[in-house]
């Protein structure tokens, strides 16, 4: 079983559109989790990072549900700028240090 | 720009090659972390060096090899390539006690006939 799931896509949405992105990690050790932006052949970026209380910046808005292992990303009001891969990342604190693991990235196209 | 260099942008080997990947981190950061991305998939964590010693390692075999120098720069080298090795090679710079970012390079593209 793969660390953290998500669902690849494609999520193709119009602008304006409200989308909502989800993730699973199986390690009930991890200890912080994050979403990653990756645009096309780039680099991955940080997004933001995930907090059991929900956080929001702007108009993104992440959730965190550590008893049922799921972390969840809402993006309103959709722009053509948010298309995307978003990757959903878990870092595991083991005896030998830390370990990061992403999922494969659910791909977004917001359309005009 | 994150400050976080990689070089060589893009190679082709042979199989049963050699390869070192090279990263230089954002200066102030302590933590250096290499991931391979194969196409259509996440980046999979190889390992992390934090203060020149191995601090993590995903699971990957011991052909996957790295370093971390003084100054925080940091290798990666892969020995006796294979086809699935093929794949863009990022590095990511952080600080290790610190909110977790990860800052990466634009990575190293690589691939192996």
């Amino acid at each position: 079983r793969k660390e953290v799931e998500q669902d690849p896509g494609p999520f193709n949405v119009p602008e304006g559109a409200t989308v909502a992105f989800n993730c699973t990690y199986s390690n009930s050790a991890s200890q912080s989790f994050f979403w990653y932006r990756q645009d096309c052949r780039k680099e991955p970026k940080l997004l933001m990072s995930v907090y059991s209380s929900g956080n929001e910046d702007g108009r993104f808005t992440a959730q965190l549900n550590r008893a049922s292992q799921y972390i969840s990303l809402l993006i309103r009001d959709s722009k053509l700028s948010d298309s995307a891969t978003y990757l959903c990342v878990v870092k595991v604190r083991v005896d030998t240090g830390n370990q990061f693991y992403f999922g494969t990235g659910t791909s977004l196209t917001v359309i005009p | 720009e994150t400050g976080v260099t990689q070089s060589p942008t893009h190679l082709i080997k042979t199989r049963g090659q050699q390869v070192t990947l090279r990263c230089s981190s954002q200066s102030g950061h302590n933590t250096v972390s290499w991931y391979q991305q194969a196409l259509g998939q996440g980046p999979q964590f190889i390992f992390q060096y934090y203060r020149e010693e191995e601090n993590g390692r995903g699971n990957f075999p011991p052909r996957f090899s790295g370093l971390q120098f003084p100054n925080y720069s940091s290798e990666l080298n892969v020995n006796a390539l294979e086809l699935d090795d093929s794949a863009l090679y990022l590095c990511a710079s952080s600080v290790l006690r610190n909110t977790g970012e990860l800052f990466f390079g634009e990575g190293s593209r690589l691939t192996v006939l």
